[in-house]
């Protein structure tokens, strides 16, 4: 079955940097673009950014303004979000998410990161 | 702000029928396929409805969804207490180029 699992996450101070990575199994990776969605404490889901399959086109959302990055290792099945910059408002958990043809059909269980000096 | 609303809360009896819109613009639900995820605390959030109407295998058809322009509706027939948990609508915004989600709604069974 389908598998995501997240880590990576934790505390890190204000202006520092981070890396996430989402281990998937149970499927072909290399064929299915991939997602990054996040959760602030008391918020919704806000999604981030999303990844081609072979890695070649990248999508993000307006309001990151370049401060993360999305990438992938299929030959690990790996999906990396590095973050620069962080900032106390992007404490979350942060989930990754399979898509499926306009839809996210599998996610991860989520890993927290909070930006706190 | 989400460019797409939802109302925060909902809540209704066991067996009772509950509706959750979703409001959107042209650029978002108006012209592109809305998706519905249900979300329990601590947990990985779970798709419920794709494809405007297609349910994954799994997913009991007391869900079902209904689009009328730029909004969209998900509704619950047959509540039961396993059903309270935090309901997402999602949709690509061709404008933003980008996924968006609704604020969500917390759905409660009294």
């Amino acid at each position: 079955q389908v598998q995501l699992v997240e880590s990576g996450g934790g505390v890190v101070q204000p202006g520092r940097s981070l890396r996430l990575s989402c281990a998937a199994s149970g499927f072909t990776f290399s064929a299915f673009a991939m997602h990054w969605v996040r959760q602030a404490p008391g918020e919704g889901l806000e999604w981030l950014a999303d990844i081609s399959s072979d890695g070649t086109r990248k999508y993000y959302a307006a309001s990151l303004k370049g401060r993360f990055t999305i990438s992938r290792d299929n030959s690990r099945s790996m999906l990396f979000l590095r973050m620069d910059g962080l900032r106390p408002d992007d404490t979350a958990v942060y989930y990754c998410a399979k898509d499926a043809s306009w839809t996210f059909d599998h996610w991860g269980q989520g890993t927290l990161v909070t930006v706190s000096s | 702000q989400s460019v797409v609303t939802q109302p925060p809360s909902a809540s209704g009896t066991p067996g009772q029928r509950i509706t959750i819109s979703c409001s959107g613009s042209s650029s978002n639900i108006g012209s592109n396929t809305v998706n519905w995820f249900q979300h329990l605390p601590e947990t990985a959030p779970k798709l419920l409805i794709y494809d405007n109407n297609q349910r994954p295998s799994g997913v009991p058809d007391r869900f079902s969804v209904s689009k009328s322009g730029t909004s969209a509706y998900l509704a619950i027939s047959g509540l039961q207490s396993e059903d309270e948990a935090d309901y997402y609508c999602a949709t690509w915004d061709d404008s933003l180029k980008g996924w968006v989600f609704g604020g969500g709604t917390t759905l409660t069974v009294l």
